[in-house]
């Protein structure tokens, strides 16, 4: 059975912060590491898929960094904002040529005025 | 388009029913698949299909079925189901993988299903 964890389950920020989660999965047998948002009443949405050791990508405010070596993954989020609020997933794709995503338990995250 | 749709958005059943969630894109995706998710829980992946062709069952029980008719539909009948099957059951479909390539899944919005 595949680990994949994720940190904090649950965070309340104010607008404007700026916050950070982790994810952790195995450091072997390695394809891709995906970042999820799921809004409440809504269809998943990507937000990365991430390959190389390394890697870091960005979308507006959010960003995301790999390290493969030691299975970790981080999320940020600069200045966020209510509509952030939503629940941040990470999803390990090993096996399956990829395909096989196994899911963290998610980071619910709440944005208050 | 970038939708998956997912039909019907709620289902109840008896456990002698027999009922069937359906999935469809039109992003001309060829790799389909199903996960359940149970209440605070990730989702947790059934079936992935490829080319029409299912290529990973990840040992989910014979009462449910897949099916993928063509490329742009997928169909999960479902009979003699417990209790303990009620869950939202999410489709999604993403390119299938080639040339190093990792693509994203796109999501429905899921079916509830209460198994009464």
């Amino acid at each position: 059975i595949l680990n994949v964890e994720q940190s904090p389950q649950s965070l309340h920020v104010q607008e404007g912060d700026s916050t950070n989660f982790t994810c952790s999965f195995p450091s072997s047998n390695f394809y891709a590491l995906h970042w999820y948002r799921w809004e409440t009443a809504k269809s998943p949405e990507a937000l990365f898929v991430m390959t190389l050791n390394g890697d870091e990508k960005k979308k507006g405010r959010i960003s995301a960094t790999l390290n493969t070596k030691e299975g970790y993954s981080y999320l940020y989020i600069k200045g966020s904002q209510p509509e952030d609020s939503a629940t941040y997933l990470c999803a390990f794709g090993g096996g399956g040529g990829g395909n096989k995503l196994t899911f963290g338990t998610g980071t619910q995250l709440k944005v208050e005025l | 388009d970038t939708e998956v749709t997912q039909t019907p958005k709620h289902l109840v059943m008896g456990m002698t029913n027999k009922k069937s969630l359906k999935c469809e894109q039109h992003m001309g995706h060829r790799a389909m698949y199903w996960y359940k998710q149970k209440a605070k829980k990730p989702p947790e992946l059934m079936f992935v299909y490829s080319y029409e062709k299912l290529s990973i069952n990840e040992s989910v029980p014979s009462r449910f079925s897949p099916e993928c008719p063509n490329s742009s539909l997928l169909n999960l009948h479902l009979h003699a189901l417990q209790p303990e099957d009620s869950a939202l059951y999410l489709c999604a479909s993403s390119q299938v993988y080639s040339g190093g390539t990792y693509n994203e899944q796109f999501f429905g919005p899921g079916t509830r299903l209460t198994v009464l």
